[in-house]
């Protein structure tokens, strides 16, 4: 059964500073490992996607890494704006279970202006 | 293309009373999701659709909860009698595949919506 961690649980940081949010999962066999957003009362958005062939996704600022041998994964975040402030959640889905995923508990992110 | 509508999005009733939440996916998506989020933690799975046929219901009190999607479109999520620690967002989420094969890129990238929040008094 995959289990997903995500340290830290909260991050404060000042403007323009890069940043690097940590995922890590218990089940090496993972089939893809997708990073959402979540603002306060809303839903979530998917920002990136990595498929198990995959080791990382870029879209704009934002860069995710996955490393199936140690079972982690991380989210950077470059040149942070106070926009970018949320909660970061990382989850996984295995090769039993496909789209069905796990999700970590969330990095909740502040960025001071 | 419209996102995923989800209904009511917040309701308050008390302990042993029932309620229903309903949900639309995007169009052409086949899987559908219901997951519970409870204050302060990661989304959980209750329950995946694959079209009109559960995939997945390891996780969901089949005791209180119960969960349907008729024609393999629209799907409710049900609670009954309904308990203090039920108190959560419920999010319905879609995505055009749930399988594991050899699928197009993005197709397992699951859309949610705005979640119901439920507060049970």
């Amino acid at each position: 059964k995959q289990e997903v961690t995500q340290i830290p649980a909260a991050l404060s940081v000042p403007e323009g500073e890069n940043l690097v949010l940590n995922c890590s999962f218990t089940d090496s066999a993972i089939y893809n490992l997708q990073w959402f957003r979540q603002d306060p009362g809303k839903g979530l958005t998917s920002l990136l996607l990595i498929q198990s062939s995959q080791r990382e996704q870029t879209s704009g600022r934002l860069n995710a890494s996955l490393d199936k041998s140690s079972g982690r994964s991380t989210l950077y975040i470059a040149a942070s704006q106070p926009g970018d402030s949320a909660t970061y959640l990382c989850a996984g889905g295995s090769e039993t279970s496909g789209s069905r995923l796990t999700f970590g508990e969330g990095t909740q992110l502040t960025v001071n202006p | 293309e419209a996102g995923v509508a989800q209904s009511p999005r917040y309701k308050i009733i008390e302990k042993r009373q029932s309620v229903a939440f309903w949900c639309n996916p995007i169009s052409g998506h086949a899987t559908l999701y219901w997951y519970q989020q409870i204050l302060g933690q990661g989304p959980k799975l209750l329950i995946q659709f694959q079209n009109n046929g559960v995939v997945d219901d390891s996780q969901l009190p089949k005791d209180r909860f119960s969960a349907e999607r008729l024609k393999g479109v629209d799907s409710t999520l049900k609670i009954q009698p309904a308990k203090l620690e039920d108190s959560a967002v419920y999010l319905c989420a879609s995505s055009l595949d749930g399988g594991r094969g050899q699928v197009p890129s993005g197709a397992n990238v699951l859309t949610f919506g705005a979640g119901s929040r439920l507060t049970v008094l």
